[in-house]
């Protein structure tokens, strides 16, 4: 099984910040590294599949980064409506897994 | 649009089984597959399974095999997740999403809270 190692587990930071997630696999993934925002009561949200492409719909001030084992998730010009809980996740092989979630707060 | 509607909350007793739904429109059925997964409280993201629309194909989790079921029905676009034997440690929000060819998960569900206590 493929262990996904996500950090920080938690950030706080002021609007107009810059956010940046680590996912550190187990094993090289290649590029089958995805990126998803969950907020409560609502519907999660894919923001980046395969490493580094945005989804439609989802602002450009997320991005995606990274192959192999290191991935980074970056929050460029953090708003208000970006609090929420991050998690990555890999589809390289079966089981398909989830990182740990990061808890971005906003100050 | 792409959307996946899933059924209500429920509260079940240890021992149970709960069957959860999942209405997809928006797009044709047949053409993606549907995964499930699952958030305890204070707990991440877990992986149940997931159904191929198309043929119905199934693949579960090692934790979850020989309690879960999941089905397909092509003349309402739904797809249920069956969890039986429940315990207190399947407490958890369980989300539908749809899968494409690529195995990552581009539309949700809204989730559905699954409450297991005596």
């Amino acid at each position: 099984e493929i262990v996904l190692t996500q950090s920080p587990d938690f950030q706080s930071v002021t609007p107009k910040e810059t956010v940046t997630i680590t996912c550190r696999a187990s094993h090289n993934i290649g590029r089958a590294l995805h990126w998803y925002q969950l907020k409560p009561d609502q519907s999660p949200k894919l923001l980046i599949k395969y490493a580094s492409q945005s989804f439609s719909g989802v602002p450009s001030r997320f991005s995606g980064s990274g192959s192999g084992t290191d991935f980074t998730l970056t929050i460029n010009s953090l708003e208000a409506e970006d609090a929420a809980t991050y998690y990555c996740h890999q589809s390289s092989s079966l089981p398909l897994t989830f990182g740990g979630g990061t808890k971005v707060e906003i100050k | 649009q792409v959307l996946l509607v899933q059924s209500g909350p429920e509260v079940k007793k240890p021992g149970a089984s709960v069957k959860v739904s999942c209405k997809a429109s928006g797009y044709t059925f047949g053409n993606y597959g549907i995964n499930w997964m699952r958030r305890a409280p204070g707990q991440g993201l877990e992986w149940v399974g997931w159904i191929s629309a198309y043929n119905a194909a199934t693949q579960y989790a090692q934790n979850f095999r020989g309690r879960v079921t999941m089905t397909s029905d092509t003349s309402t676009n739904t797809t249920y997740m069956e969890l039986k034997s429940l315990t207190s440690d399947d407490t958890a929000v369980y989300y539908c999403a749809r899968l494409p060819a690529g195995y990552y998960f581009d539309f949700w569900g809204q989730g559905t809270l699954v409450t297991v206590s005596s």
